[in-house]
């Protein structure tokens, strides 16, 4: 089982916001990462640390995090969106890494 | 521009031993990172396997750190897993990745993957 939960799936229509969650006690001791991954592709990360994202990630794209619960926000959804979200961080030991069960976003 | 590569045999039997390499290029594998190993079964999540910085320190999935081995080799820019015993339940497509070092723990590379199926 998996220190990091997450909601399975979520929805959002074309163009509303929509914000994934994360949540583990490791959260507040340890930075989340975010990842996106599409059918039959490797995942690409998409948030880090302080909302940080790599070249090529669009703005829309956010990262927060408050108490143990860590959230990934689409602001402005697009078709493109759609895809499977992971999160990771330390374990409660901070030796090993762990990652949450993902959330199949949809966009409507 | 980093870039990975797994490569290894797609089909191991049951009992036996699961080796694959990561060929790094475009940067040397002693570079101020770690390396990760990471799977996913069919239709499932990611699982993180475990992380391996170019002087040799490990650490390991404590799930699995009973069959797994982790290299490095410096001469041929290239890390390597080991995973013994393997059944059925380590069929998956295996992912090495580019670890930042702390407090950041992103995997910000990934390879392609490669799908490893246990199988007689």
């Amino acid at each position: 089982s998996s220190e990091l939960t997450q909601d399975p799936a979520v929805s959002v229509a074309l163009g509303q916001t929509v914000r994934i969650t994360c949540q583990g006690d490791s959260l507040r001791n340890y930075y989340t990462s975010w990842y996106q991954q599409k059918p039959g592709q490797a995942p690409i990360l998409v948030n880090y640390y302080l909302d940080k994202r790599p070249s090529g990630i669009p703005d829309r794209i956010s990262g927060s995090t408050s108490g143990n619960t860590a959230s990934l926000t689409i602001t402005g959804a697009q078709a493109e969106d759609e895809a499977a979200y992971y999160c990771s961080s330390r374990d409660s030991t901070g030796h090993h890494m762990v990652f949450g069960g993902g959330t199949k976003l949809t966009v409507l | 521009q980093v870039q990975l590569q797994e490569s290894g045999p797609g089909l191991v039997k049951p009992s036996g031993t699961l080796s694959l390499t990561c060929a790094v290029s475009g940067d040397s594998i002693s570079r101020t990172n770690w390396w990760s190993w990471i799977r996913q079964p069919p239709g499932k999540g990611l699982e993180w396997i475990g992380e391996l910085y170019h002087n040799g320190q490990t650490y390991y999935n404590p799930s699995l750190k009973s069959r797994v081995t982790m290299s490095v080799d410096k001469s041929k820019n290239h890390f390597s897993l080991n995973l013994t015993s393997v059944s059925a339940a380590d069929t998956a497509v295996y992912y090495c990745a580019s670890q930042l070092q702390r407090p950041f723990d992103s995997f910000d590379i990934w390879g392609p993957g490669t799908l490893v199926t246990v199988s007689a």
